[in-house]
């Protein structure tokens, strides 16, 4: 069956700081894995998509990681500000399968404090 | 260039109404999909369709849920005799043909409240 994980569930951060998003995945075969933001009462707004070949993938102050290998990708924000309180959504698509069929995570719960 | 636009943003129905819901997508796209998130969960595939047809309805409940993406107009997601269960965000995303790197893109979702 697959599966994502998405780790921790909900941080905390001081503003300034930076951050590491987990998402662990079961997907076979891979084809793409994507991030999303998600601010409080709004929709999903992609962050970046990264395919089997690419094993760093960068947007602003985020930058995504893949190691294909352990299935395992991770979301990396630099220096945090308010604006980054938001859910960050792990999906991830397996080859021949539409969006549709695409496994989301459960989100990670970022607040950001001045 | 407008994104994928979902109205109402907020519905309040009664149980035993019918509820709908109602996306355009973005210009160009003809590929819709729907996802259903309960309070403090996770998005949930509901249905996807192209223009005139059901592609993939697996995540949809099997009663009084039914989705179309008629040739012209919106695509509609329609609720009947709605539950106090059925109260959700309901998301719309659109997309080209799917690929490897294809973009899906989200609306703002409509928010339907059953009291």
């Amino acid at each position: 069956k697959n599966q994502v994980e998405q780790s921790p569930q909900s941080l905390i951060i001081l503003e300034g700081k930076n951050c590491t998003l987990q998402c662990n995945y079961t997907v076979s075969p891979f084809s793409n894995l994507r991030w999303y933001k998600q601010d409080t009462g709004r929709g999903p707004v992609s962050l970046t998509i990264m395919t089997f070949s690419e094993n760093t993938k960068s947007n602003g102050r985020y930058t995504a990681t893949l190691d294909a290998d352990t299935k395992q990708s991770s979301l990396h924000i630099t220096a945090s500000q308010l604006s980054d309180s938001a859910s960050y959504i792990c999906v991830v698509s397996a080859k021949q399968s539409n969006a549709g069929k695409s496994t989301f995570g459960d989100g990670t719960t970022l607040t950001v404090k001045p | 260039n407008a994104g994928v636009m979902q109205n109402p943003r907020h519905l309040v129905r009664r149980r035993g109404q019918e509820a709908r819901l109602r996306c355009s997508p973005m210009k160009g796209h003809s590929h819709v999909y729907w996802y259903r998130q309960l309070p403090e969960e996770g998005l949930k595939f509901m249905v996807y369709l192209q223009k005139e047809n059901i592609i993939d309805e697996s995540g949809m409940p099997k009663e009084r849920f039914s989705a179309e993406f008629p040739k012209e107009g919106p695509s509609i997601l329609r609720i009947q005799q709605v539950v106090r269960g059925d109260s959700a965000a309901y998301f719309c995303a659109s997309s080209p043909p799917w690929g490897e790197n294809t973009e899906a893109f989200f609306g703002q979702g409509t928010r339907l409240t059953v009291v």
